[in-house]
This record gives C-alpha cells, structure tokens and sequence, in this order.
C-alpha cells in the first residue's frame, strides 16, 4: 500500500525565515511525486512534478528536491502570501493515475 | 481553476436522500476524478474515470456512484446520504496520467 507521510503538521515562520517541509512516502515504483498549495476554502492548486531522484524544480521562493524516501519543499525568504497547506502525493507504477496524498503541511509567514 | 467547475458549491441534506454532485470541464481532459477531504485523512479518492463511460473504484467509492456520460461532465452521487458523508468534495481533471487540477470544491453537510 502506498504511503505518504507530512512532517510537520504545522510551521510558524517569520517573514524572511528560510525553511523546509518534508514528505517521506513508500511506493511501489514511484511514477511521480506532486507538491500543492491550498488555500483556505479553495482547491488544490499545482506546484511541481518530480520523477526521479536528484530531480529540483524551483518556482519563485520554491524548490522542490526528491531522493528514493522523500521530498522536501524548501521555502526561502518566505513572505506572508506564502502562507497555506502544501501537499505532497505520489503517483505509482502500478496505480494507474491515481494519486496518494499526505495529509499536508500547514505553513503560516507571519510580518 | 483550469477551466473547472462544481455545482453546486454548497449543500446542506438530510440522512437518507440522494444528492448529486456535477463537475464541469471546458479543457476536453480525458481524466476525472472525485475526491473528498476531511480532516486527518487528506485528500482521498472516490472514484475516476479515464474516457466517456469509463470508471473505476478508488480508496472510499462505498455508497458512491458515479456517472460520465460526455466528455465534460463527471457526476457524484450519494445514492442515500449518511452524516459520515459529511465532507468537501473536490473534482479534479488530468490530461495524461501524471498531474492532476482541481476545481473549487463543494461543501456538503448531511443532517
């Protein structure tokens, strides 16, 4: 069974503070590895596809990483509209397209 | 939303009736899915469909049916709703098999 876990839950940073989020997951041939941001009250909204260990991609003050066990989202010089739940989900070789989620990371960028 | 909606965005029912729920694609994406979220469990699936007449079960599809009669259109239905369907309800629509895109959510409240 494919599994995804966010840590942590929930991160309080000041505006300007660097830092990372985490998901380890196990998959059975991982296909792919998703980050998204939500809003409050909105939908899941697209950020990055990794597909392979040593794969980044960067997005603004974004930048997803991958190796075999997880991936990390770091966030570097974080303003307060940065703030949301980032999720991470992984696709398997052996799941067609659907996806596994986390449970997700709450980030909060205070001024 | 990429070209995504749900309706309606908001329910409130009573245990025991049928509820619908519609989501409406303009981007000709050849996969659907439903998921619901709820509160420590994430993001789960409910059921996909990867053509016209073309579905499968995901994690949760027990006391869900759905139905895709054209290409734009995946509806949900709680054939007798329970409280424990009490949840927010996202669609979401994917081109190929790797990254999928969300819609707005609908919000619904069994009584």
């Amino acid at each position: 069974e494919d599994q995804v876990t966010q840590s942590p839950e929930a991160l309080r940073l000041q505006e300007g503070e660097s830092s990372s989020l985490n998901c380890s997951y196990t998959v059975s041939g991982l296909r792919g590895l998703f980050w998204y941001r939500q809003d409050p009250g909105k939908g899941p909204e697209f950020l990055f596809t990794l597909y392979s260990a040593g794969e980044e991609k960067e997005k603004e003050r974004l930048k997803a990483t991958l190796t075999k066990k997880e991936s990390f989202l770091h966030i570097t010089a974080p303003k307060p509209e940065d703030s949301a739940t980032y999720l991470c989900a992984v696709q398997a070789g052996t799941s067609g397209s659907r996806l596994t989620f986390g449970e997700g990371t709450q980030l909060t960028v205070n001024p | 939303d990429a070209g995504i909606t749900q309706s309606p965005r908001h329910k409130v029912t009573e245990t025991g009736t049928p509820v619908t729920l519609r989501c409406h694609q303009t981007e000709n994406h050849r996969y659907m899915y439903w998921y619901r979220q709820d509160p420590g469990h994430g993001l789960r699936l409910i059921h996909y469909s990867y053509g016209v007449k073309d579905t499968d079960k995901g994690e949760v599809s027990d006391g869900y049916s759905v139905s895709r009669s054209k290409t734009e259109d995946f509806l949900l239905t709680l054939e007798s709703a329970t409280s424990s369907q009490t949840s927010v309800y996202f669609c979401a629509i994917s081109a190929s098999t790797y990254e999928q895109y969300f819609g707005p959510g609908t919000r619904l409240t069994v009584t």
